[in-house]
């Protein structure tokens, strides 16, 4: 168990509607990262906010977006969702925000389908 | 810009045999960190092993190792004592020092065999 948590562990819903994917972070880490994992491939990189702040942005669509709230927790929020997000969507945590190189650990994803 | 090759999309071992696993990167910075992540059918993704490129020692972790060759740009993971737990997807990930992304392989489907 890393310490990152994500609710729900799965959600399936139809295309055109919103999700929302939430994280939180293990304790003390203030570096909160999105990844999103389409089938059999390799993690993308969507965005990273550290200390409620966003601090980094990937390939991510203009149709998601993220906050980290005070508590630090963090969600995605996903609209006018298409076929194509489905996937695994990951989030992970590390201590600091790129001052240093810190490892990140992976909560055990949120699995999207869209129908 | 930086990217990660893993050339092996799928692998097997017997168990109690040792296998190793391929990854390439290119980048022109030198301030680089390079890891192993495992996921299993769970999907869970879960470090295994961490390399700093400053380092010119090979990072360890009881089974596992790694065959670092900077000047090759190649970060190879050796599981010895394969064990059936180590079935899984591999993952080799980079990441520039003092930024934040990680960048991701393909990834190595590795099964071990009774």
């Amino acid at each position: 168990d890393s310490g990152v948590t994500q609710t729900p562990k799965h959600l399936i819903t139809a295309t055109g509607q919103r999700v929302t994917l939430r994280c939180s972070p293990r304790s003390g880490d203030l570096s909160v990262y999105w990844y999103q994992q389409s089938l059999d491939q390799g993690l993308q990189f969507l965005i990273q906010y550290y200390n409620g702040e966003e601090r980094a942005k990937g390939n991510i669509l203009e149709r998601f977006s993220a906050q980290q709230f005070p508590d630090l927790h963090s969600e995605l929020n996903l609209s006018s969702l298409e076929l194509g997000d489905s996937a695994l969507y990951f989030c992970a945590s590390s201590l600091s925000g790129g001052f240093s190189t810190d490892t990140q650990y992976f909560g055990p994803g949120t699995r999207l389908t869209v129908l | 810009a930086q990217t990660v090759t893993q050339s092996q999309p799928e692998m097997s071992v017997q168990e109690a045999e040792t296998v190793t696993l391929s990854c390439t990167y290119d980048t022109s910075e030198n301030n680089y960190y390079l890891f192993w992540y495992k996921q299993p059918p769970s999907r869970q993704m879960i470090l295994v092993i961490r390399q700093e490129a400053y380092k010119q020692q090979n990072a360890t972790e009881n089974r596992f190792s790694v065959n670092f060759q900077k000047a090759a740009k190649s970060f190879s993971l050796k599981i010895s004592d394969s064990q059936l737990g180590d079935t899984a997807m591999y993952f080799c990930a980079f990441t520039l020092g003092g930024t934040y992304k990680y960048i991701f392989g393909t990834g190595t489907r590795l099964k071990v065999l009774a």
